[in-house]
């Protein structure tokens, strides 16, 4: 069963520090890892796509690594700003699946003044 | 470019009822996916329509169904609501559905069953 698990649960930290969110993947064939982040109240907005052959990637403070050995990702956020309190979403799409999506459970990240 | 509209975002419903969620892609793209968020099962997908046929399925029941029509807006529909159809309701939208596409997506509407 393709599955997708993230750590920790949820996250606090104070801004202007850094901190790194877990994702570990079961789903094969492996196409592409996505993270989003997940206001309250809103939907996700899409921060970065990987796919096989890509082990790392940044969208600004974001930078997402994958590990497709042992099907890890993780990502890392860069002097932690009032704004990026909100869910980080880890999700995994098998090849040939289309747009048919497994989602990690999130993790929530506060930071706090 | 708009952004993926959503409506209603709020809804109330009682057990039984059916009801219908529209959703509007932003102009150009072809597939929109629905997906449905519970704080205890988090995002699960339902199914993914793309010109107008329905190209994946989730594993939910027959209740849930959906369709495109050939502006690409699709609508989605949940016949005899039970209480734990209470949820998020998201739909997201993509040029062709293809794997590496990044999906956007709408507000979602929130749907609550009692």
């Amino acid at each position: 069963k393709n599955q997708v698990e993230q750590s920790p649960q949820s996250l606090i930290i104070l801004e202007g520090k850094n901190c790194t969110l877990q994702c570990n993947y079961t789903v094969s064939p492996f196409s592409n890892l996505r993270w989003y982040k997940q206001d309250t109240g809103r939907g996700p907005v899409s921060l970065t796509i990987m796919t096989f052959s890509e082990n790392t990637k940044s969208n600004g403070r974001y930078t997402a690594t994958l590990d497709a050995d042992t099907k890890q990702s993780s990502l890392h956020i860069t002097a932690s700003q009032l704004s990026d309190s909100a869910s980080y979403i880890c999700v995994v799409s098998a090849y040939n699946a289309g747009n048919m999506l497994t989602f990690g459970g999130g993790t929530r990240l506060m930071v706090k003044p | 470019k708009a952004g993926v509209t959503q409506t209603p975002r709020y809804l109330i419903k009682t057990r039984g009822q059916q009801v219908t969620l529209s959703c509007s892609p932003i102009s150009g793209h072809r597939s929109v996916s629905w997906y449905q968020q519970t704080p205890g099962q988090g995002l699960q997908f339902l199914f993914e329509y793309f010109s107008e046929t329905q190209r994946n399925k989730g594993n939910f029941p027959g209740r849930f169904s959906g369709r495109q029509f050939s502006n690409s807006r699709s609508e989605m529909n949940v016949s005899t609501l039970e209480l734990g159809d209470s949820a998020l309701y998201l739909c997201a939208s993509s040029p062709s559905g293809g794997p590496g596409e990044t999906q956007y997506f709408g507000p979602g509407t929130r749907l609550l069953v009692l």
